[in-house]
C-alpha cells in the first residue's frame, strides 16, 4: 500500500525559500505523476504543479515564476521550492499521487507551513 | 485557463436526503480528466470520483458522478453523517484547476 509523507520546516521567513520533501513509500516513484497541492487558510485547494516519473514538470501559470518540482529516485522522494515567499504563501501543503486519469489517490498528511518574520 | 465554478456554496441538508452538487467549466473539459473529491478538517483530501463517473476504490456506491462538456455533477444518494465535509471538482486540462468547493453542511 502507497503511502506519502510530507516534510519539512513550518516556519519560513517572508522572501526565504520554502522547501518541502516527499516521501514515497510502498511503491516506486518511477511511475505515475507527483503533485503538490496546498490550502491557505479558510481557503479551497490550489493545485501547484505536478513532475512525472521522467522528471517533466508542469506548474500553476500563477506560480510559475517561483515553483520548482524535483524527483530523487534514489530515494524515492520527490520535492517542492517555492521562492521568495510572502504571507500569501502560508498553508498546507499536500503532495498526491496523480494518475490523471484516474485522479489523484493517494495523498500526504498535509505539511503546514507559515511565512513570518 | 480552465476555471471551475461550483454551486452551491454551501449546501445545508439532513442525513438520509439527497445532495447535488454542481462544477461548470469556463470551457468544454475532457470528461476523462475530471475528479471530485471529499476534504474534511485536519484531514487530507479524499479520491471520489474520477473520469467524471467512475468512483474510486472503495467508495461507496451513494456517491455518483455524471456530466460532461461544461457541466458535472456529484450526487450523493442518501447522506450519511460522515459525509458532511466540504467536495472539490478537479480538471485537467493544460493547466489542471480544482473549483472553489461546496460546504456540505448539516
Amino acid at each position: 500500500q502507497v503511502q506519502l509523507q510530507g516534510s519539512g520546516p513550518g516556519l519560513v521567513k517572508p522572501s526565504e525559500t520554502l522547501s518541502l520533501t516527499c516521501t514515497v513509500s510502498g511503491g516506486s516513484i518511477n511511475t505515475y505523476y507527483w503533485s503538490w497541492i496546498r490550502q491557505p487558510p479558510g481557503k479551497g485547494l490550489e493545485w501547484i504543479g505536478y513532475i512525472d516519473y521522467s522528471g517533466i514538470t508542469i506548474y500553476s501559470p500563477s506560480l510559475k515564476s517561483r515553483v520548482t518540482i524535483s524527483l530523487d529516485t534514489s530515494k524515492n522522494q520527490f520535492s517542492l521550492r517555492l521562492s521568495s515567499v510572502t504571507a500569501a504563501d502560508t498553508a498546507v501543503y499536500y503532495c498526491a499521487r496523480d494518475t490523471i486519469t484516474r485522479g489523484m489517490d493517494v495523498w500526504g498528511q498535509g505539511t503546514t507551513v507559515t511565512v513570518s518574520s | 485557463e480552465i476555471v471551475l465554478t461550483q454551486s452551491p456554496g454551501t449546501l445545508s441538508l439532513s442525513p438520509g436526503e439527497r445532495a447535488t452538487l454542481s462544477c461548470r467549466a469556463s470551457q468544454s473539459a475532457s470528461s476523462s480528466y475530471l475528479a471530485w473529491y471529499q476534504h474534511k478538517p485536519g484531514q487530507a483530501p479524499r479520491l471520489l470520483i474520477y473520469g467524471a463517473s467512475s468512483r474510486a476504490t472503495g467508495i461507496p456506491d451513494r456517491f455518483s458522478g455524471s456530466g460532461s462538456g461544461t457541466d458535472f455533477t456529484l450526487t450523493i444518494s442518501r447522506l450519511e453523517p460522515e459525509d458532511f465535509a466540504v467536495y472539490y471538482c478537479q480538471q485537467y486540462g493544460i493547466s489542471p484547476s480544482f473549483g472553489q468547493g461546496t460546504k456540505l453542511e448539516i
